[in-house]
């Protein structure tokens, strides 16, 4: 089985940076995703990383360790458009599917 | 390019009434499909997936059933909702060989 965990909720102020952990035990790792999702939305795909190490993509970083089973995602210059949910998602190499943890609901405040 | 459509945007049924949720994929051929499920302030929780015509991998045991008639058409059925049947139902495709994962609007479910 697999096991996703990251915080329920956090919050954070206008132009501030923020980091979102995600601790992972899986078998077979493939690869990690972060999406957000904005209340009543569908979710939209934010990075993957499948080796060590920091992926850069604007003001989004996401980071990896798969010794640890460990990533985070971190947001610089916190806009208020950014309150949202964030979800972390596993990839098993033996699996065409992707497993997603409960999300993190980001609150901007100003 | 690719797009992917889910109706009806918004559902409300009965309990004990049949459901039917369909999701079409354009500009690609041979995609894995999923449907999902997310409750109120909660993650996504996979339900099926396919990887091809008829082929369905049921996730959770529960009363619905999934079926891929054509190659990119997915649909989501029960034959009688339950109340805990409530969410919001999303469909998602990805490309055979590449990672991400592209969802659907999705439908909003309300089991009365």
């Amino acid at each position: 089985g697999q096991n996703i965990d990251q915080p329920t909720e956090m919050t954070a102020t206008e132009g501030a940076i923020v980091q979102i952990n995600c601790t992972y035990q899986t078998s077979g790792f493939n690869g990690l995703f972060w999406y957000q999702q904005h209340a009543g939305e569908a979710p939209t795909f934010l990075s993957y990383n499948v080796l060590d190490g920091l992926e850069e993509k604007g003001r989004f970083s996401s980071f990896l360790s798969r010794s640890k089973g460990y990533s985070y995602l971190l947001l610089k210059e916190l806009q208020m458009k950014d309150s949202a949910s964030y979800l972390c998602a596993v990839r098993r190499s033996s699996a065409s599917k992707i497993i997603f943890g409960s999300g993190t609901r980001l609150s901007i405040r100003p | 390019s690719q797009t992917i459509h889910q109706w009806p945007a918004t559902l409300v049924q009965p309990v004990g009434s049949p459901l039917s949720l369909e999701c079409t994929v354009e500009g690609t051929s041979n995609p894995n499909l999923y449907w999902y499920r997310q409750a109120a302030g909660r993650g996504l929780q996979l339900l099926f997936y396919s990887v091809g015509i008829g082929q369905i991998s049921s996730e959770v045991p529960q009363n619905l059933s999934a079926s891929r008639p054509q190659d990119r058409q997915f649909i989501l059925s029960s034959k009688k909702l339950l109340l805990s049947d409530s969410g919001f139902y999303l469909c998602a495709w990805r490309m055979q060989g590449v990672y991400e994962q592209y969802f659907g609007p999705g439908t909003r479910l309300t089991v009365t």
